[in-house]
């Protein structure tokens, strides 16, 4: 079974500090990633896609991806305290394989 | 405006008491997906859909059941209840010109059973 892993947090960084969100995954063949972010008592809400090694850059965010180290990693940069909250990775087989598999998540919280 | 509807949004129910929690986009999105999310365990994905008639397991099938005869509805299914699927339930759909991990999510259905 296809297993994600992201860095436990909670996280905690002061406004206008750099957040790192990491995460691995074991199915090497896997080709797409995604990056969730979940405010409390909220649903889930696409912030980033990557499908390619290297760095994809939207705004203040930046989604970076090792297929060969089989991570993926999420760097908000300035960060604000609207940014506070649950960051999910998520990893889909790509071709004919639609599962899509999530993280647990990471908890970011950016203090004033 | 684009969304993606859950009904209920909140239940409680008792052991072995069928119930359906419906789901719906207008999006004319071809996949279709229901997740449960526990403390701890994360987004788990339940049942997906490719399309109308095309349904396959996900991770947690066990106890439930779906359906896809509209291409706009995915009702969850759970035919007898047990306390162990006290869950927050998400429906998503995406579309399938895109990656299906590019999801739109509904606001989620909390069931209790008990």
């Amino acid at each position: 079974q296809k297993e994600v892993e992201q860095n436990s947090g909670p996280l905690s960084v002061p406004e206008g500090a750099i957040a790192s969100l990491n995460c691995t995954y074991s199915d090497r063949v896997s080709q797409s990633f995604f990056w969730y972010r979940q405010y409390s008592g909220k649903s889930p809400e696409l912030i980033m896609s990557i499908y390619s090694n290297g760095d994809k850059e939207d705004g203040r965010f930046t989604a970076q991806l090792n297929k060969a180290s089989q991570y993926v990693s999420l760097l908000i940069r300035d960060s604000q305290p609207s940014d506070s909250a649950t960051y999910l990775c998520a990893v889909g087989g790509g071709g004919s394989n639609y599962k899509l598999t999530f993280g647990k998540g990471t908890l970011l919280t950016v203090n004033p | 405006e684009a969304q993606v509807t859950q009904n209920p949004r909140y239940l409680i129910t008792v052991t072995g008491k069928k119930l359906t929690v419906t789901c719906s986009q207008n999006m004319n999105h071809e996949y279709m997906s229901w997740y449960r999310q526990d403390p701890g365990l994360g987004l788990r994905q339940i049942y997906y859909s490719m399309n109308v008639e095309v349904t396959d397991k996900g991770d947690v099938p066990e106890g439930y059941k779906v359906s896809r005869k509209e291409k706009r509805n995915f009702p969850l299914i759970l035919e007898s209840p047990s306390p162990n699927q006290t869950s927050l339930y998400f429906c998503a759909s995406g579309g399938l010109a895109l990656s299906t991990g590019e999801l739109f999510f509904g606001e989620g259905s909390r069931l209790t059973v008990l």
